[in-house]
């Protein structure tokens, strides 16, 4: 079946620092991505939807500015979150679908990002 | 607004008892999505099974089995003969299809002892 992949699969930094995640299809083409934020203990909040070739589509209350996305080809989308803080320590999972979205195509999810910042 | 709500946050019985979490959801879409995930400790998502919202039709996969009932907006899950490895977290989860994301209910944890 598809598979997503998400890297690193956990990663500790510092107050202040950036750090990147990527997700990849790694036998389909997928236009959109999403990204999602699990807090313990609770449940997955959609951040942001990754469209390729163009900006993503941001939640409410999501700040574009500290979470960048960036969905440079078919297979690959990156979550940047900017000068992390200790609230931001959270596990990140990203979804992608093949072709045209649900209505054609399943849903798949990455292995999850967990990040746990200092 | 999409909203999914699972009211049983935990739920522990003993092993081999048959065990149903609860789904209501709500959308003002014609067309939907409806999924549940199992989420083990380890975390990743583990796909269950997706229904649109034109097929009524239960579904039952070995010892599973989904009740989806549009009259009630419900999706509800059981587990039949419960064992240990189905203790998890289990999520439902509600999409408008084409680009949008899921909507997750805050899941139920579900806790099978020996």
């Amino acid at each position: 079946g598809a598979v997503v992949s998400q890297h690193p699969s956990w990663v500790i930094c510092k107050s202040g620092t950036s750090v990147k995640i990527e997700c990849r299809s790694l036998d389909f083409q997928a236009t959109t991505m999403f990204w999602y934020r699990q807090f313990p203990k609770q449940s997955l909040m959609l951040m942001a939807t990754s469209n390729e070739g163009s900006k993503a589509t941001y939640e409410q209350g999501v700040e574009k500015d500290k979470f960048l996305i960036n969905h440079a080809s078919l297979t690959l989308s990156t979550l940047t979150v900017t000068s992390a803080h200790p609230e931001d320590s959270s596990f990140y999972i990203c979804s992608a679908s093949p072709g045209g979205g649900l209505g054609t195509g399943e849903l798949f999810f990455g292995e999850g990002s967990r990040l746990t910042v200092l | 607004a999409q909203k999914v709500t699972q009211a049983q946050t935990e739920i522990s019985v003993v092993e081999k008892e048959d065990v149903t979490l609860d789904c209501v959801y709500e959308t003002r879409d014609t067309t939907y999505y409806l999924f549940w995930y199992k989420q083990p400790p380890s975390g990743e998502l583990v796909f269950l099974i997706r229904r649109n919202s034109f097929d009524e039709q239960n579904e039952i996969s070995g010892r599973y089995s989904w009740n989806f009932q549009k009259s009630t907006s419900s999706f509800n899950f059981t587990i039949t003969a419960s064992q240990v490895v189905d203790s998890a977290v289990y999520f439902c989860a509600l999409s408008g299809g084409g680009a949008d994301g899921l909507t997750f209910g805050k899941g139920t944890h579900l806790i099978i002892q020996p």
